[in-house]
């Protein structure tokens, strides 16, 4: 089992440029979610879905854009990437809402922004 | 304010020698707390949830505990491989729905 993939795993953009990162699960779960992680802080919620064509925004959605149009990917855009956006990012996928039972993790998309 | 904090930020251990993390909450409405294990370059990986003062769970080395104000983590005789970041999270109800806020981690080093 692939659990959870993103893609791609290093990325470097300018300030300006816009970029996609691409969430896939394959453990059909309903529910996901875009964190970041910076370091002296905890992983931030940016947005989360609760199903195909449903998304909301968590604690910190601003600058970020995502869409859940497949049940098993998520996608978190940056229109006009800022270097407060340089993050490694992570997206979560559970089985339930907020993972009564169990968060799933991917390994994390590192990105710089110049 | 909802706050999770870990401590120590930072834990050196010999092989063999046991020792505790610490969560600490402030935060009402507790809807579960969990403990998460990261490796250097990799993502959070699921250890323990607790529900409920009194709760313990055990999984090999690690012993996770809750208390109505902080929980711990127990590691009894760590090996080198036990090496990682490890995060609480507590789940609390809010106005808003469920929230999860997680702690910055106690990054745990275990020396031969």
């Amino acid at each position: 089992n692939a659990g959870v993939t993103q893609t791609p795993k290093f990325r470097v953009l300018k300030t300006g440029q816009s970029m996609t990162l691409l969430c896939a699960q394959d453990m059909n779960h309903e529910y996901m979610y875009w964190y970041r992680q910076d370091p002296g802080m905890g992983l931030r919620l940016i947005h989360y879905s609760v199903g195909e064509g449903t998304t909301a925004k968590g604690e910190v959605p601003d600058g970020y854009n995502v869409s859940r149009l497949k049940k098993q990917n998520f996608l978190l855009g940056l229109e006009s990437a800022a270097p407060s956006q340089t993050s490694v990012y992570f997206c979560a996928s559970s089985y339930d809402l907020w993972g009564a039972n169990v968060l799933t993790f991917g390994a994390g998309s590192r990105l710089t922004v110049l | 304010e909802d706050q999770v904090t870990q401590s120590p930020e930072a834990l050196r251990l010999q092989e063999g020698e046991s020792s505790s993390l610490n969560c600490s909450y402030t935060v009402s409405g507790l809807r579960g707390l969990f403990w998460y294990r990261q490796d250097p370059g990799k993502g959070p990986e699921f250890l323990f949830t607790l529900y409920s003062a009194g709760e313990e769970k055990e999984k090999e080395r690690l012993k996770a505990t809750l208390t109505k104000k902080e929980s711990f983590l127990h590691i009894t005789a760590p090996k080198p491989e036990d090496s990682a970041t490890y995060l609480c999270a507590v789940r609390l109800l809010t106005g808003g729905g469920n929230k999860l806020t997680f702690g910055t981690g106690t990054q745990l080093k275990v020396e031969l």
